[in-house]
Parts: structure tokens; sequence; C-alpha cells
């Protein structure tokens, strides 16, 4: 199976700031990567496919780049209702795994 | 708006078998760019994903779980199931339905259930 590893594994952020999160993969899945986010309590939220296209409604702020092994979840002037959990998956072999997850919290 | 929610018994005891079942309102269950699976997650912890099924009834599953894990589809009642064969206290965990879009690169689960919990003990 692929392993997908996150960093870091929380942070601590302020409201208006940049944040970003990386997700590497054991062995190369070209653009197949996807972004979630996990409020407390809820179900996952869909972000980004593809490593950096926006599922529909996603606000602009959230972006995603990388291929291969290495990609990065950014989120521009993180707002408040951003404070989350978030989740990378990879989609290139028919065994889906996610990330550990990386807690993004008030500072 | 599609909406998906699971059901089935909170409690099972060791060695039975879990069963949940999806229901999929406002949305067809037969598109053949549309898949249908299940993910779990301990409370507290990551997401494992369990399976998904084809609207043709093709199945794959995560190999960790594979020997235990049935999923099928009934496209009359726009349904979905998971059965959970042989289960230990390690299989406590909420479990969430959820659509799996497969469309060219657009890849991805885009609709979940609300999640329930299952616990299994004595």
């Amino acid at each position: 199976d692929i392993q997908m590893t996150q960093s870091p594994s929380s942070l601590s952020a302020s409201v208006g700031d940049r944040v970003t999160i990386t997700c590497r993969a054991s062995q190369s899945i070209s653009s197949y990567l996807n972004w979630y986010q996990q409020k407390s309590g809820k179900a996952p939220k869909f972000l980004i496919y593809g490593a950096s296209s926006l599922q529909s409604g996603v606000p602009s702020r959230f972006s995603g780049s990388g291929s291969g092994t290495d990609f990065v979840l950014t989120i521009t002037s993180l707002q408040p209702e951003d404070f989350a959990t978030y989740y990378c998956q990879q989609t290139f072999t028919n065994i889906r795994t996610f990330g550990q997850g990386t807690k993004v919290e008030i500072k | 708006q599609l909406q998906l929610q699971e059901s089935g018994p909170g409690l099972v005891k060791p060695s039975e078998t879990l069963s949940l079942t999806c229901t999929v309102s406002g949305g067809s269950i037969t598109s053949s760019n549309y898949f249908w699976g299940w993910i779990r997650q301990p409370p507290g912890k990551g997401l494992e994903w369990i399976g998904t099924i084809s609207y043709s009834g093709t199945t794959f599953y995560n190999p960790s779980l594979k020997s235990r894990v049935t999923i099928s589809l009934d496209t009359s009642k726009t349904q979905f199931s998971l059965k959970l064969n042989s289960v230990t206290s390690a299989d406590t965990t909420i479990y969430y339905c959820v659509r799996h879009v497969i469309a060219n690169s657009w890849d991805g689960f885009d609709y979940w259930g609300q999640g329930t919990l299952v616990t299994v003990s004595s």
C-alpha cells in the first residue's frame, strides 16, 4: 500500500495567517492526490482533487500543489471557519489511503 | 441535494457480524461515474477506506479488511450495505457511507453520510 505522511501533525495559527500543510507519498503518485477538511464532530468535506483542482464551492483561499511524492495544501488568509483537521488521500491505486491528518488550531 | 444516511445497530457483540445500510436520496445510484463506499474513523483518529462498489456491482476492498468485508448494492431501494464479520474491539469506530466519484482526474469522496458509531462489546 502507498503510505501518506502529513506534516506537521498540528499547528497553531491566527486568523489572517497563511498556512501550509505538507503531504508526502511513499512512492510517486503523479497528481493523484486529494485534500479533505474535517471539523469536529462532522464528516469530512472534499476540498481538492488532482492535487490542485478545487471541488465546486470551495473558497479560492484554498489551493493545492505538487506532484510525484510531495504535495502542499495552502490556505491564504486563514478564516475562523478554517480551523479543522485536514487529510490528504491518494487515488493512484485502487487501495485508497489517507494521511494521518493535520489539525489547524487557533493561536 | 444528494443525501446519504447510515443506519444499523450501534452495538455489536465480538465475533458477530456488523451490518450497516446507507440510504441515498436526492439522486441516482446507477450513474456510471459514481461509485459508493464506506470509510471508517476511530473517534479522535484518522480515516480508513473500507471499500467501494460500482453501480454494476464491481467491488474493491482495503486488503487489510478484505477477508471480512462485503459491500453490496440494492438499486431498487437506492441503498448499499456493509457487512463486516468476526468483529473485535478494533472495529469500534465511526462508519461513514460515501459517494465515490471517479471521472478521469475528478476522483474522490464528494458526499458523506453523517456517520454512525458502532461499538463492539459484549
